[in-house]
């Protein structure tokens, strides 16, 4: 079973533009993270933020959490043809396991 | 360093063969962790090693699906009787502490299987 869901399903901007994209939860959390998976490097680790921060910086990349909405935003600022990937959210159930969305998949055109 | 690497990186499998997917984690990780991907969605988790115990198993979808990590080191999933729903990608992560960690698991590039 996947707990999260990731909006939009996908997304295409420009070079340089911002690329914002949501994950919603079901259950109460410990952490929150966030991984990046394309087929050169596939799935790696991004930010992990925790149940008691709002929000998390990492470069160009800054997450939100709300656990009142159960809802995490992440934030790709100054997008670059690399970036081009799918963005999946993960979160910890009681029994340590991660549990995942489908996924936004974030194309940049050049 | 070396990181997680899976082999081989593809298999096809006529449906009824029983295939072998190996996991080298990186070198002293602790966790080792089982996950399959569907085509299009995030991966699902199969099962869990802290060292070579097999601690959860609460992921494998069958009792065809069976994984191993003797030495705590290496860890394979075997596959028996495939069936065209086994096609997916199969990843495995390592992680340097216990699960109950809050270390980030390493991902190895996967095998992704196509049972024909």
């Amino acid at each position: 079973s996947q707990q999260g869901e990731e909006d939009p399903q996908a997304l295409s901007i420009q070079e340089g533009e911002n690329a914002t994209m949501n994950c919603s939860y079901k259950t109460s959390i410990n952490n929150l993270q966030w991984y990046r998976q394309n087929s050169g490097r596939g799935l790696v680790h991004l930010i992990l933020i925790r149940s008691n921060e709002r929000e998390k910086h990492s470069g160009r990349l800054r997450v939100t959490l709300d656990t009142s909405k159960k809802s995490s935003s992440l934030l790709i600022t100054a997008s670059r043809a690399a970036d081009t990937a799918s963005y999946f959210c993960a979160t910890r159930d009681s029994n340590y396991q991660l549990i995942w969305g489908a996924g936004t998949k974030l194309i940049i055109k050049p | 360093g070396a990181g997680v690497s899976q082999s081989p990186r593809y298999k096809v499998a006529k449906r009824g063969q029983d295939v072998a997917l190996r996991c080298d984690p990186i070198s002293g990780h602790v966790s080792l962790f089982w996950y399959q991907q569907a085509l299009g969605q995030g991966p699902e988790f199969l099962t869990y090693f802290q060292n070579e115990a097999q601690l959860d198993k609460s992921g494998l979808p069958s009792d065809r699906f069976f994984a191993e990590r003797p030495e705590g080191s290496v860890s394979t999933l075997k596959i028996q009787r495939t069936q065209q729903e086994d096609s997916a990608v199969y990843l495995c992560a390592s992680s340097l502490g216990d699960r109950a960690s809050y270390n980030e698991q390493f991902f190895g590039p996967g095998t992704r299987l196509t049972v024909l």
